[in-house]
């Protein structure tokens, strides 16, 4: 079975510009959860999504967003890019929001220059 | 508010036991997770406890729940080279709630 997939896994984007970054959960999972993580603040919960619903959010700035489409597989987009925004963009998924075991994907790398 | 602390560095040496402390502050947490990072990778859910829980034992994986001092640890009996990673402790109130992550605590195992 295909683990959680995210795309691009390095991105290098300037200050200003916008980024979309995709993940495919696995199979049969339809919620997908998105953290940042940074060296500083470690592991931030971003949101969550399940059934195309955004059931959680963090305190992030309305600069990030996301959505979930009918496949299950969800984007998250920056807009106005902050160098502060540069980190490791983490997906994961889980069969459902009820599931305590969550699937984590690579990461996208993201460096604002 | 909600807090999880643990310390950031950890060096043992192969085949000592390993033991990763962590505080959290919400005392309505339920659940208590801990994830390995390894470079690299996403993360990895090792094992997780319920708060009505005092220790669960998973091979070489024990976790230690002092629900009083609102402190988790996680004890790698024999550590290996490939238990070298980041290790996140985190905690959730419910099933469905948010996940809160600690900032991680590297793992570095001396020869």
């Amino acid at each position: 079975k295909a683990g959680v997939t995210q795309t691009p896994r390095y991105l290098i984007k300037t200050r200003g510009q916008q980024v979309t970054l995709s993940c495919s959960p696995i199979s049969g999972h339809r919620s997908v959860s998105w953290y940042q993580q940074t060296p500083g603040q470690g592991l931030q919960f971003l949101f969550e999504y399940f059934s195309e619903t955004q059931r959680n959010k963090g305190n992030f700035p309305g600069r990030f967003s996301g959505r979930q489409f009918s496949n299950s597989r969800s984007e998250m987009n920056v807009s106005t890019l902050e160098l502060g925004d540069s980190a490791l963009y983490l997906c994961a998924s889980s069969i459902g929001p009820r599931d305590n075991e969550q699937f984590f994907g690579p990461g996208t790398r993201l460096t604002v220059l | 508010g909600e807090d999880v602390e643990q310390s950031l560095f950890l060096s043992v040496r192969e085949g000592d036991s390993s033991v990763i402390n962590c505080t959290y502050t919400d005392s309505s947490s339920t659940y208590l997770y801990w994830y390995k990072q390894e470079p690299g990778a996403g993360l990895q859910l090792l094992t997780y406890i319920f708060s009505n829980m005092d220790m669960k034992q998973d091979q070489r994986l024990t976790v230690l729940l002092n629900k009083k001092d609102k402190h988790l640890s996680l004890r790698i009996a024999d550590t290996q080279t490939g238990d070298s990673a980041i290790y996140f402790c985190a905690e959730s109130m419910n099933r469905d709630d948010k996940i809160i992550f600690g900032k991680g605590t590297r793992l570095h195992i001396l020869p």
